[in-house]
């Protein structure tokens, strides 16, 4: 089976631009997670979404929206982008919280703003 | 809030050596998992261990351990017989256990680990 898929891998943006980011789950998952990872930091939750529905807002302002479609997949939009959005963005898949297994994450998309 | 900390930013070891890397996490739920990921280069995230708060043995994964004291809020991973192919960022995490409510996932900032030849 493939793992968790993220599109585009690389993105090249400017300030106030408005970006998606997309994230295909692990056939048979349901529950997507979206987290930024800063250069040099751990990875910080931005949402969850479970049966298409929003389960968690982590402290990202609300310019950071995100949806999960009927088949599972999910995007992550940003609007009027900052410097300080630049970062990698990591999406995770798992079961869902009632399944209790760990989430896999993909391989990420590198955003870059100039 | 929950945190997650990890004091040694950086830690070398001989190839074939052991070493354990520190976690420490603060939180007042008594019902919660821990896990340490990888990440190398690539930058994919790869699941190394979960421990589960409530099962008093240590999680064993190979050569993966962990050191797990509850009431100390500690959370070490030992690794032995390193390889080279464990160089990479190890990230400490934890996760409230539910059944309805989020699965947000705490990070601590990493330790990098170098293997030396």
């Amino acid at each position: 089976d493939a793992g968790v898929t993220q599109s585009p891998t690389h993105l090249i943006k400017t300030r106030g631009q408005h970006v998606t980011l997309r994230c295909s789950p692990i056939s048979g998952h349901k529950s997507v997670s979206w987290y930024q990872q800063v250069l040099g930091q751990g990875p910080q939750f931005i949402f969850q979404y479970y049966e298409k529905e929003e389960r968690g807002r982590g402290n990202f302002p609300d310019r950071f929206s995100a949806r999960q479609f009927p088949n599972y997949s999910s995007e992550l939009n940003v609007n009027a982008l900052l410097l300080g959005d630049s970062a990698l963005y990591l999406c995770a898949s798992s079961r869902g919280p009632i399944e209790n297994q760990p989430q896999h994450f993909g391989d990420g998309t590198r955003l870059s703003i100039l | 809030a929950q945190t997650v900390t990890q004091s040694q930013p950086e830690m070398s070891v001989q190839e074939a050596e052991t070493v354990t890397l520190s976690c420490t996490y603060d939180t007042s739920e008594s019902d919660y998992y821990l896990f340490w990921y990888k990440q190398p280069p690539s930058r994919q995230m790869i699941l190394v261990i979960r421990q589960e708060a409530y099962k008093q043995q240590n999680a064993t994964e190979n050569r993966f351990s962990v050191n797990f004291q509850k009431a100390a809020k500690s959370f070490s991973l030992k690794i032995s017989d390193s390889q080279l192919g464990d160089a990479a960022m190890y990230f400490c995490a934890y996760r409230i256990r539910t059944l309805f409510g989020n699965e947000k996932l705490t990070f601590g900032t990493g330790t990098r680990l170098t293997i030396i030849p």
